[in-house]
């Protein structure tokens, strides 16, 4: 079946630093959607992208228009806030079935 | 005020036992998802629904049913539990006027011993 490949699996960043993450889709996907899972397990939607780029304050993610077969959000000036666990989810031709990457686990220290 | 609810929230449940997870989306939505979260596995989809009185398997939907008797309201349902399916479960709402937006409720944690 379709196949989300998030990476890195886990990644530190110092507050202030910039980095980015990225999903790969092993087919065309229709759409994206972003998520972060707070410490008390909520997934709270950060971006919905069929195309393009969409910006939110220090997140910015991109939706590769052409293939569409990735997809990334960059962080900017990370905060403690910023960490937890990052999903992307991604729908193909099913409608409105997301699939799931396996997340990327955020932690931003002093 | 939160527009996807899921109740219990926590659940201790003995193998073989019936467990219920129960879902209430207050957002008119005629999209329901039901999802599971394992270390290491992301969510993985396991039944959704189009509308009241549809149920459609999703890609692990062994060993659960599904329940959707209202637009409001989508229950999952494990007739026999058994350990593997110790999780935290997951519902969401969406539909086709948002596309593929899909929005949480805040999960429940299922223990099976």
């Amino acid at each position: 079946g379709d196949q989300v490949e998030q990476s890195p699996s886990a990644l530190s960043l110092h507050e202030g630093t910039d980095s980015a993450l990225r999903c790969n889709f092993t087919t065309t996907m229709r759409s994206v959607q972003w998520f972060r899972q707070n410490s008390r397990g909520s997934l709270i939607s950060l971006f919905y992208l069929a195309s393009g780029t969409k910006e939110n304050g220090r997140l910015k993610s991109a939706f590769d228009s052409k293939e569409r077969r990735y997809s990334t959000l960059h962080i900017r000036d990370a905060q403690l806030e910023d960490s937890g666990t990052y999903f992307c989810a991604a729908a193909s031709s099913s409608f409105s079935k997301l699939v799931f990457g396996q997340g990327t686990s955020l932690s931003v220290v002093p | 005020e939160a527009a996807v609810t899921q109740s219990p929230r926590n659940k201790v449940a003995v193998t073989g036992g019936k467990v219920t997870l129960s879902c209430n989306q207050t957002n008119n939505h005629n999209n329901m998802y039901w999802y599971r979260q394992d270390t290491g596995h992301g969510l993985r989809l396991i039944h959704y629904s189009y509308g009241a009185g549809s149920t459609e398997k999703g890609d692990i939907p062994d060993g659960y049913k599904a329940s959707r008797p209202s637009q409001e309201n989508f229950s999952l349902i494990l007739e026999l539990a058994t350990p593997s399916q110790t999780s935290v479960y997951f519902c969401a709402s969406g539909d086709e006027c948002h596309q593929d937006t899909q929005y949480f409720g805040p999960g429940t944690r299922l223990l099976v011993l």
